[in-house]
């Protein structure tokens, strides 16, 4: 089912270091996986997907990495800005059909 | 490319009103859209699916006869939420699935937020 929780996990980080969200997924049928970014009254934006066909993918200064084995998936995001402030949401799908949310994580980058 | 946009980006309405929201893919086809609902502080919750000259498919617990989804073309989708109440007022979060050589991806329209009065 849906992930819901009235307290989301927080990341806080300083500006320039990189930064790690983690996400634990339960569907072992899921084989599309993504990484949406959500700024404060907006939709979610996609960021990378990766396919269940490979472990790890990279985008402009991020990262996504799969290991099916524990069902982990996480997004490595290089040299943390200020604007990368948002929650980050992992969604996952069994053959691209509908997508099941994680909970979310805050990512707060300090100046 | 694959851009969704929604309209309104914003709406208050009185209890008992109803309420259209579009989702528009604008740059793609869309055979599949999905509409979500998210509180504050939580994530996105799957509401139902709609494609495109067949009835939607609705999630366990979302009245149908309350969310009404019409998809009438392969670049509009409509949420009307009938009779709302103050227990409505939610962020109303529309996506449209955009196939490519690599599969589909949804991308997501930004939202209305209603609120009822």
């Amino acid at each position: 089912g849906e992930s819901v929780g009235l307290h989301l996990p927080t990341l806080s980080v300083q500006e320039g270091d990189n930064s790690i969200i983690n996400c634990a997924y339960s569907n072992s049928a899921s084989d599309y996986f993504i990484w949406y970014k959500q700024e404060s009254g907006k939709g979610p934006q996609f960021i990378i997907d990766i396919r269940s066909n490979m472990d790890k993918r990279q985008g402009q200064r991020v990262t996504v990495l799969l290991n099916k084995t524990v069902k982990h998936l996480s997004l490595q995001i290089a040299a943390t800005q200020p604007g990368d402030s948002a929650v980050y949401f992992c969604a996952e799908s069994p053959s691209g059909s509908r997508l099941t949310f994680g909970e979310g994580t805050q990512l707060t980058v300090n100046p | 490319g694959a851009v969704v946009s929604q309209h309104p980006s914003r709406v208050i309405c009185k209890s008992g009103t109803s309420v259209k929201i579009e989702c528009r893919s604008l740059d793609f086809q869309a055979t599949t859209m999905f509409w979500y609902r998210q509180f504050p502080k939580q994530s996105l919750m799957l509401m139902a699916t709609s494609n495109e000259g067949s009835k939607a498919t609705y999630e366990q617990g979302v009245e149908k006869d309350k969310f009404l989804i019409n998809h009438a073309s392969l670049t509009l989708s409509t949420l009307t939420v009938t009779s709302a109440h103050p227990e409505d007022s939610s962020f109303y979060i529309c996506s449209a699935s955009f196939f490519s050589r690599e599969g589909a991806t949804q991308y997501f329209g930004p939202g209305t937020r209603l609120t009822v009065l």
